[in-house]
């Protein structure tokens, strides 16, 4: 059964600081997903991630993929306020097929 | 503008009753899928379909049901059985065998009167 753990579970950070969001997962894949949702909202697509060693940037987020690790990360570069959310890693172990997804991490940064 | 619409918003289901939530799709996926969210959690698959006429249990069917009779329509019934059924519930879909993600409805929050 494939599992899927984030850490931390909430963090809460300064703006204008570094942070690393990592995701861990129990059986072998190269497809990985990170979403944000806002509260009471649905989930927005970050990134897709497809092959070991795939990074991806947007803005002050970046997300990478070791597929040999069984670990992505998602790092937070100068964090604002506006990303303030929850995220969640998701994986899938074949094209098409189901998402798991990790329990999410709730992100605060303050003022 | 093409997307997934989830209807109702918000919806109550009284003691015993079955009610309906509704996902439609004008992207021209083949897969859909219904995730369950509960408070302060991440989501959990309920039932997915690849294919029109054809879909599999996920991790928590019991107390739900589905049907897709149309590829652009996956609706869920929560029925009487399912116990403790307040949660937010999320469609998406995708196409099979591309490089994207699942996009994701709004989403139907749903609670017990």
């Amino acid at each position: 059964e494939l599992k899927v753990e984030q850490n931390p579970l909430f963090l809460s950070m300064q703006e204008g600081k570094n942070y690393t969001i990592y995701c861990n997962y129990s059986t072998t894949s190269d497809r990985l997903y990170w979403y944000r949702q806002d509260p009471g909202k649905s989930l927005e697509s970050l990134f897709v991630l497809l092959s070991n060693g795939a990074v991806k940037q947007e803005g002050r987020l970046m997300a990478s993929l070791d597929t040999k690790a069984r670990l992505s990360t998602l790092h937070i570069t100068a964090a604002v306020h506006d990303l303030s959310a929850t995220y969640f890693c998701a994986v899938e172990l074949a094209s098409g097929s189901r998402l798991t997804f990790g329990e999410g991490t709730q992100l605060t940064v303050n003022p | 503008d093409g997307g997934i619409t989830q209807s109702p918003k918000y919806l109550f289901r009284k003691e015993g009753q079955n009610v309906t939530l509704s996902c439609e799709q004008n992207l021209n996926h083949d897969a859909m899928y219904w995730y369950r969210q509960d408070p302060g959690q991440g989501l959990r698959l309920i039932y997915y379909s690849q294919i029109v006429n054809d879909f599999q249990k996920g991790d928590i069917a019991e107390g739900y049901s589905v049907s897709r009779e149309k590829k652009e329509s996956f609706p869920l019934t929560v029925t009487s059985a399912q116990k403790n059924p307040t949660a937010f519930y999320l469609c998406a879909s995708s196409i099979p065998g591309l490089q994207e993600t699942q996009y994701f409805g709004p989403g139907t929050r749903l609670l017990v009167l």
